[in-house]
């Protein structure tokens, strides 16, 4: 299995533009988690879903913010529209088992808003 | 609800000497614990996780941890470190509560010098 999928890698933007960060889970998995890591805030999760319905979205900063997963194999998170403090790194993971499984991360999208 | 704190933020040490990375946790339920580590430039990536049975759990990499329930603690500990362990070191929790989210703590930067 090729693991978790994040697209883009890197994604520089300028303020108020939107933005859309792209996962793809590993096969099988139905659970899926959103979260983003800076120095100050460390690592935060944002929203998860559990067989495609989000089950908390509490993390999610404000309305700018949002997470959809249309099927098993794709979930997004759109900014819209950016601001220069959301630039840090999304992280996308899935697991088999809620709670008690492993959660496997995907590589990241480096997030830059000028 | 759950929470865990990892108690140092750094943590250097020098090549093939020990090292212990502390975690402690609350919760009002019984609770699975997990080690993670993330080199940079990359997503976390599981070291180690507890669930039920022995309090002793091995690891990749080396890597052991000791669930005390008593002392509501789970530290990591290697016998000797390499420089390739120099990384970021995450304790997580989660539990039949909250929907079986898992909490992050804060992470623990493991440097380790020649």
């Amino acid at each position: 299995d090729a693991g978790v999928i994040q697209s883009p890698r890197h994604e520089v933007t300028e303020m108020g533009q939107e933005v859309t960060l792209r996962c793809k889970p590993i096969s099988g998995h139905n659970s899926l988690f959103w979260y983003r890591q800076t120095m100050m805030r460390g690592l935060e999760l944002l929203i998860y879903f559990n067989n495609n319905v989000p089950i908390d979205d509490s993390g999610m900063p404000e309305d700018r913010f949002s997470a959809k997963m249309p099927n098993a194999s794709f979930s997004t998170l759109k900014i819209q529209p950016s601001e220069p403090r959301d630039s840090a790194v999304y992280f996308c993971a899935s697991s088999g088992y809620m709670g008690s499984g492993e959660q496997f991360f995907g590589p990241g999208t480096r997030l830059t808003v000028l | 609800a759950q929470s865990v704190t990892q108690l140092d933020s750094q943590v250097p040490v020098f090549e093939e000497a020990p090292v212990e990375l502390r975690c402690n946790y609350s919760s009002s339920v019984s609770v699975y614990l997990f080690w993670y580590v993330q080199y940079p430039n990359q997503g976390l990536q599981l070291l180690l996780k507890y669930l039920s049975g022995s309090t002793l759990v091995k690891g990749i990499n080396g890597f052991e941890a000791e669930f005390n329930k008593s002392q509501t603690s789970f530290h990591l500990r290697k016998p000797s470190v390499h420089i390739s362990d120099t990384a970021e070191y995450f304790c997580a929790v989660s539990g039949n509560t909250g929907g079986f989210k898992t909490i992050f703590g804060a992470g623990t930067r493991l440097f380790v010098k020649a």
